[in-house]
């Protein structure tokens, strides 16, 4: 079982609709959560991070996180073409220097006009 | 500059030649990581340093030589690599390795490594 597990996609959605990205990860001592967009021939960059169980909304971006089901997921509303990318889920257990940080192999969304 | 930058962008090396890539980040963070990024494979963290201390090793050949000097530039030394080297190789910086937790961290746009 992979540690941080992505589906590959490509994940069509229509313009305008909402994209719905999903993590699952297998150390249940993790305790940070990250989401990256990586655009083609780009580096990660952060969108989004969790710690708490619940949602954390940051403009049309909604981070989702279940400990108890050991998943996170991540929400894009009103998709806009801009957010055709790959989106990387990264996982951190917290703990200080023996934390090791995971990524998944990315979901590649493709936003359609 | 701002953010993290990396050089060279592009570099093509045989199996016998010694290289460096070059990490500089312009933000006052205090822990800096390498990583790899091969096509269709998840992002492979390499080293991390925190305040100039290695603090993670993952198991990487010792072909792969990391050197930080201070908490704002870090070198990848390669030496004898093999073709399936080749891979993009990101560096990333964080406030703090405890910090990152706080925050995340933020690429340099990579050095595209061929290695022929």
């Amino acid at each position: 079982q992979k540690e941080v597990e992505q589906n590959s996609g490509p994940l069509s959605v229509p313009e305008g609709a909402i994209a719905s990205l999903n993590c699952t990860y297998s150390d249940r001592g993790s305790q940070s959560f990250f989401w990256y967009r990586q655009y083609s021939g780009k580096s990660p960059e952060l969108i989004m991070f969790i710690y708490s169980n619940g949602d954390k909304e940051d403009g049309r971006f909604t981070a989702q996180l279940n400990k108890a089901s050991q998943y996170v997921s991540l929400l894009i509303r009103d998709s806009q073409p801009s957010d055709s990318a790959t989106y990387l889920c990264a996982v951190n257990n917290g703990y200080s220097s023996a934390s090791k940080i995971i990524f998944g192999s990315g979901t590649r969304l493709s936003i359609r006009p | 500059e701002t953010g993290v930058t990396q050089t060279p962008r592009h570099l093509v090396m045989g199996m016998t030649n010694k290289k460096s890539l070059k990490c500089e980040q312009h933000l006052g963070h205090n822990a800096m990581y390498w990583y790899k990024q091969s096509a269709k494979k998840p992002l492979e963290l390499m080293f991390v340093y925190n305040f100039k201390e290695q603090t993670e090793n993952n198991s990487v050949p010792s072909r792969f030589s990391p050197e930080c000097p201070n908490s704002s530039h870090l070198f990848l030394h390669l030496h004898t690599l093999q073709p399936e080297d080749s891979a993009l190789y990101l560096c990333a910086s964080s406030q703090d390795f405890e910090g990152f937790s706080r925050g995340g961290q933020h690429f340099g746009p990579g050095t595209r490594l061929t290695v022929t």
